[in-house]
């Protein structure tokens, strides 16, 4: 069975500063993971995506991801947070052959000023 | 480009009624998916449809029916509402499945009094 861990429920960052936040996921093949992001009261939109290649994955709005399969981990970064950042971000997983996505809890992020 | 339509917005119920999401695409995907978000949690899957006329039960499949009769359309039915039940039902397609980007609606917030 897969499974996806987010270990930071809230997040809060003073903006300027840089960002990690975390994802573990656990999958004996080789996994589809993604980051989307959810801002208020609307749906999810994707991030960044990856499966094989570049452990590094760049993103949009400056977002970057990197894939440890050592580690199984696939945590999100951010240089600069902006005040607009403020969201909650949610790690996935898709298994190959499978149609199912395995979400993780989310982390809420909070940018301050 | 193209969207994912969720109606209603808002859903207000009373215990035991049987109340209809409705989901409409047209991206021209094959796969869409219906999931649960409760506050503070990730997305449960509940039902998922790879093709028109295709069902396929998710985690959280008891209590709820879903019905594909066209290719953009996916419904969702609460069978019997519970008393005090709240939460976002998240309507999303993608091209396949496996690895693919999902898109997702804005959601219908669900109430039951």
């Amino acid at each position: 069975a897969q499974s996806v861990t987010q270990p930071d429920a809230r997040v809060t960052v003073s903006e300027g500063a840089s960002l990690q936040l975390r994802c573990k996921y656990s999958y004996s093949g080789t996994p589809y993971l993604f980051w989307y992001v959810q801002y208020p009261r609307q749906g999810l939109q994707l991030l960044l995506k990856y499966y094989s290649g570049d452990p590094v994955v760049q993103g949009v709005n400056g977002f970057e991801a990197e894939f440890s399969k050592s580690n199984s981990s696939f945590h999100l970064r951010k240089a600069s947070v902006h005040w607009s950042d403020s969201a909650v971000y949610f790690c996935v997983l898709s298994a190959t052959g499978n149609y199912k996505y395995v979400f993780g809890a989310g982390t809420r992020l909070k940018v301050i000023a | 480009g193209g969207i994912i339509t969720q109606t209603p917005k808002f859903l207000i119920g009373q215990e035991g009624q049987k109340l209809t999401l409705k989901c409409q695409q047209n991206f021209n995907h094959d796969t869409m998916y219906w999931y649960r978000q409760d506050s503070g949690k990730g997305l449960r899957l509940i039902y998922y449809s790879i093709t028109e006329n295709d069902l396929q039960k998710g985690d959280l499949s008891e209590g709820y029916d879903a019905s594909r009769e066209k290719k953009s359309s996916f419904s969702l039915t609460v069978t019997s509402a519970q008393k005090n039940e709240m939460a976002v039902f998240l309507c999303a397609s993608s091209i396949v499945g496996t690895g693919d980007e999902q898109y997702f609606g804005p959601g219908t917030r669900l109430t039951v009094l």
